[in-house]
């Protein structure tokens, strides 16, 4: 099993430019997460899903938006960047299971807005 | 991988000492709490959690106290090793709410 995978690993864009981070795991986990790690604030969650289908908004939900169409796939939109968007972007994924205390992280991807 | 240049409260010790990480928490509503570790340039990996109502609970090397009273939560590492060296964060769970909330980290470096 790959876990959870993150795509890209870096990259840098211009204020105004948008992407999509995609985010895709194979343990068939219901529910999954995007966070932002930034200096000294820990991990803010942006959105999140509990199934296919469903988002629902975090903490800093902001400029960004969100897709899961398939239940392996969380896709993270910035429409148009800002420099306050620089971060790391973390995607996490649980079971529904006894164990939701237990999230599986990507890698991460830092993203630079000029 | 990624990781962030964080500026947090950073624990030195001496390999093979024990280390202790303390975190206060807010919500006296939480059901759960939780430790994660994140080495350099990986996400962060699942330790450990505690029930609300529990005081104490043991993992392999690990330790996790909590005191209600003061809402505070510490993480025991025994007999700390090179491979501890780590960002350490607690958060915190409640029923229903289908997400955690992170605390700022605490910074871990092991002296050979």
């Amino acid at each position: 099993n790959a876990g959870v995978t993150q795509t890209p690993k870096f990259r840098v864009l211009k204020t105004g430019q948008s992407m999509t981070l995609l985010c895709a795991q194979d343990m068939n986990h219901e529910y999954m997460y995007w966070y932002r790690q930034d200096p000294g604030m820990g991990l803010r969650l942006i959105h999140y899903s509990v199934g296919e289908g469903t988002t629902a908004k975090g903490e800093v939900p902001d400029g960004y938006n969100v897709s899961r169409l398939k239940k392996q796939n969380f896709l993270l939109g910035l429409e148009s960047a800002a420099p306050s968007q620089t971060s790391v972007y973390f995607c996490a994924s649980r079971s529904d299971g006894r164990h939701y205390n237990e999230q599986f992280f990507g890698p991460g991807t830092r993203l630079t807005v000029l | 991988g990624e990781s962030v240049g964080l500026h947090l409260p950073t624990l030195s010790v001496q390999e093979g000492d024990n280390s202790i990480i303390n975190c206060a928490y807010s919500n006296s509503a939480s059901d759960y709490f939780i430790w994660y570790k994140q080495e350099s340039g990986k996400g962060p990996q699942f330790i450990i959690d505690i029930r609300s109502n529990m005081d104490k609970r043991q993992g392999q090397r690990v330790t996790v106290l909590l005191n209600k009273t003061v809402k505070h939560l510490s993480l025991q590492i025994a007999a700390t090793q090179p491979g501890d060296s780590a960002v350490y964060f607690c958060a915190e769970a409640h029923y229903g709410n289908n997400r955690l909330a992170f605390g700022k980290g605490n910074q871990v470096v092991v002296i050979p």
